[in-house]
């Protein structure tokens, strides 16, 4: 089965500009999430998607939103880019309904450079 | 809320020589636990996970972890390690239930040198 794209794999933005970023879950999962790992901080949870719907989204400031598709992708989008948001932002899918049991499945990753 | 503590942020070891990566979690309410592993430049990958019943649970690659409930841990540990298994680890755990959501330790690096 084809595992959890994320699109582009690099980009490059200048602070205060926007970045969207993509992401297709695999095939059969409802559920969509997004992580931020920058240097040294880890995995800090951004936000899930499941059906369509934001079930729940982490500690970051509005700018940082998304949207998932009836075809259960994503797009993550930042606003009013700062020089902090650099960083890996990874995508991961899952079954929905399984009440956390379920392991999630990541992409490779959209590395971000704000300059 | 649930946290995932991993004692140990760089991990550096011998070839063939025994591994263990600690992990302890706080939540209030039962959990499931998982180890996830990160190579240079790629997303990651479970290596393994607890739900429930044996508390030892093992991966396909010789890798093992034990849930010790009383003393809220899951380390993860291997008895020989190879130059391959040098990557980046993370322990995570999701609360049973509803609201589900994924709580990340910050990753032990291991090494493994020649």
């Amino acid at each position: 089965e084809a595992g959890v794209t994320q699109s582009p794999t690099h980009l490059i933005k200048t602070r205060g500009q926007q970045a969207t970023l993509r992401c297709s879950p695999i095939s059969g999962h409802t559920s969509v999430y997004w992580y931020q790992q920058a240097l040294g901080l880890g995995l800090q949870f951004l936000l899930w998607y499941d059906e369509g719907e934001e079930r729940n989204r982490g500690n970051f400031p509005p700018r940082f939103s998304g949207r998932q598709f009836p075809n259960y992708s994503s797009e993550l989008n930042v606003n009013a880019l700062e020089l902090e948001d650099s960083a890996l932002y990874l995508c991961a899918s899952s079954p929905g309904g399984t009440g956390g049991s379920s392991p999630l499945h990541f992409g490779n990753g959209t590395r971000l450079t704000v300059t | 809320a649930q946290s995932v503590t991993q004692l140990d942020s760089q991990v550096p070891v011998f070839e063939e020589a025994p591994v263990e990566l600690r992990c302890n979690y706080s939540s209030s309410v039962s959990v499931y636990l998982f180890w996830y592993v990160q190579y240079p430049n790629q997303g990651l990958q479970l290596l393994l996970k607890y739900l429930s019943g044996s508390t030892l649970v093992e991966s396909i690659n010789g890798f093992e972890a034990e849930f010790n409930k009383s003393q809220t841990s899951f380390h993860l540990r291997k008895p020989s390690v190879h130059i391959s298994d040098t990557a980046e680890y993370f322990c995570a755990v999701s609360r049973q239930g509803s609201n589900y959501k994924l709580t990340f330790g910050k990753g032990t690096l291991l090494t493994v040198n020649p």
